[in-house]
């Protein structure tokens, strides 16, 4: 089985000020790790993925994020925010023992203020 | 390259009635999995096919079946709609193949289906 909690339904941040997303994940074999972004009535952009290799993973538009596996945690950041940033963010599971069924999180709402 | 496309785009129907949505996947990719997202969550696994087969399910009733074809396009059919089924469904694609497999799906644009 698989899940994944993200654990700030919304978060508001000021314009250049830094953005962190916290997600947990629990999985019974090695996961892979992605995060997805959606901006408002579009689909979803994959914004950088964790599958065994570095645990410091970089993805698009500045955003990275560190899998922990002692904490079972894979939180997104990014150091400066921009308004185009703000959007809705999913952090996903998935395992080659589930064919890769994705397993989405709720979602955080991510605000960013001028 | 094209991604993944799908349509149409928005759909409006009656309780009761039936729906087919269609999705193409990326050029190369051989598997589409479908997802319902309803408003204000995050999106949840339908089903996924691979050579035209059902291969996994996720926790929807037998009112949500799907098809692939030959050229590794999909159908998803809703019969016997409900209010609840109003949501965006989104195609996603992935090369399942031993020489492709990353695991990383991609998405189409959704359709966004609203049942009066």
């Amino acid at each position: 089985a698989q899940s994944v909690t993200q654990l700030d339904s919304h978060v508001s941040v000021s314009e250049g000020t830094p953005v962190l997303l916290r997600c947990n994940y629990s999985s019974s074999y090695s996961p892979s790790l992605f995060w997805y972004v959606q901006h408002p009535n579009k689909g979803l952009q994959l914004l950088l993925k964790y599958t065994s290799a570095a645990t410091l993973v970089k993805g698009i538009n500045g955003f990275e994020a560190e899998f922990k596996k002692s904490e079972t945690s894979f939180h997104l950041t990014k150091p400066s925010a921009h308004m185009s940033d703000a959007a809705e963010y999913f952090c996903v599971v998935s395992t080659t023992g589930s064919n890769y069924k994705l397993t989405f999180g709720k979602g955080t709402l991510l605000t960013v203020n001028p | 390259d094209a991604g993944v496309t799908q349509s149409p785009t928005h759909l409006i129907k009656t309780r009761g009635q039936q729906v087919t949505l269609r999705c193409s996947p990326k050029s190369g990719h051989d598997t589409v999995s479908w997802y319902q997202q309803a408003l204000g969550q995050g999106p949840q696994f339908i089903f996924q096919y691979y050579e035209e087969e059902e291969r996994q399910r996720g926790n929807f009733p037998d009112r949500f079946s799907g098809h692939q074809f030959p050229n590794y396009s999909s159908e998803l059919n809703v019969n016997a709609l409900l209010l609840g089924d109003s949501a965006l469904y989104l195609c996603a694609s992935m090369p399942l193949t031993i020489s492709g497999r990353t695991g990383t799906q991609y998405f189409g644009p959704g359709t966004r289906l609203t049942v009066l």
